[in-house]
C-alpha cells in the first residue's frame, strides 16, 4: 500500500462546477499536510497548507480528518485555469526528515 | 519570491555518460532536494541536504550522487547514465525549521538517456 494515495482521475468537470479530491495517508506520524498544484510540464507549486480546523482560500477549501487519515480539497465555481494536477503532500516527523508526495489527481475543467 | 533555478530544461545524453544537473536557490534556504517524477509514481526523493557538505539518501539513491559545496547550490550526478534514468528531475529548497515548511521547486529538467 502506498503511504499517500490519491485517485489519479482524470476528473472532467464543466466550468462553474464544484469538485472535491481526497487523499489518504497511512502513517499516523504524519504531521503537516499540503496541496500543491502542477500544470502540465511545469514544476509543482504550493496551493495551500491544510490545518486540522480546515482552511479556505477563495474558492479553495482544504480539510484534514486525522481520525480517518485523509485530507480533502474542494474547489468551488471551477475555472478553466483550474485545470492541472493536484498533489497531496504529507510531512512525517519520525525523528527523521520525510516528505511524501502523492502521485496526483488530474483535473480538466471544460467550457 | 523564492527562485530555484535548474541549469537545463531539456537534456539528452547517452548511456554510460556522467551527467551533471545543477540547481541554485537564492533565498538562503538550508534544505535542498532532488526528486525524479515519473508518470503514475509521483515525486520520489533521490537525495536531500540540510547543510553545506551534508547529504542524506532519499528513497531511490542508487545510481546517483550529490554535491553541496555551497549553500545555494546542490548538484545531482548520474555516475553512469542508464536508460531507466530517463525522467523529469526536480530540485527544491526549503527553510530549515522545527516545523515543516513547504518546498519551492525549480522548473525541472527533462532528461533523456539514449
Amino acid at each position: 500500500r502506498k503511504e499517500v494515495e490519491q485517485d489519479p482521475g482524470p476528473f472532467n468537470v464543466p466550468e462553474g462546477a464544484t469538485v472535491a479530491f481526497n487523499c489518504t495517508y497511512s502513517n499516523s506520524a504524519s504531521q503537516s499536510f499540503f496541496w500543491y498544484r502542477q500544470d502540465c510540464r511545469k514544476e509543482p507549486k504550493l496551493l495551500m497548507s491544510v490545518y486540522s480546523s480546515g482552511n479556505e482560500d477563495g474558492r479553495f477549501t482544504a480539510q484534514l480528518n486525522r481520525a480517518s487519515q485523509y485530507i480533502s480539497l474542494l474547489i468551488r465555481d471551477s475555472k478553466l485555469s483550474d485545470s492541472a494536477t493536484y498533489l497531496c503532500v504529507v510531512y512525517l516527523n519520525t525523528g527523521g526528515f520525510k516528505t511524501i508526495f502523492g502521485a496526483g489527481t488530474r483535473l480538466f475543467v471544460k467550457a | 519570491d523564492v527562485k530555484v533555478t535548474q541549469s537545463s530544461r531539456y537534456l539528452v545524453k547517452r548511456t554510460g555518460e556522467k551527467v551533471f544537473l545543477e540547481c541554485v536557490q537564492d533565498m538562503d534556504h538550508e534544505n535542498m532536494f532532488w526528486y525524479r517524477q515519473d508518470p503514475g509514481l509521483g515525486l520520489r526523493l533521490i537525495y536531500f541536504s540540510y547543510d553545506v557538505k551534508m547529504k542524506e539518501k532519499g528513497d531511490i539513491p542508487e545510481g546517483y550522487s550529490v554535491s553541496r559545496e555551497k549553500k545555494e547550490r546542490f548538484s545531482l550526478i548520474l555516475e553512469s547514465a542508464s536508460t531507466n534514468q530517463t525522467s523529469m528531475y526536480l530540485c527544491a529548497s526549503s527553510v530549515l525549521t522545527g516545523g515543516h515548511q513547504p518546498q519551492h521547486f525549480g522548473d525541472g529538467t527533462r532528461l533523456s538517456i539514449l
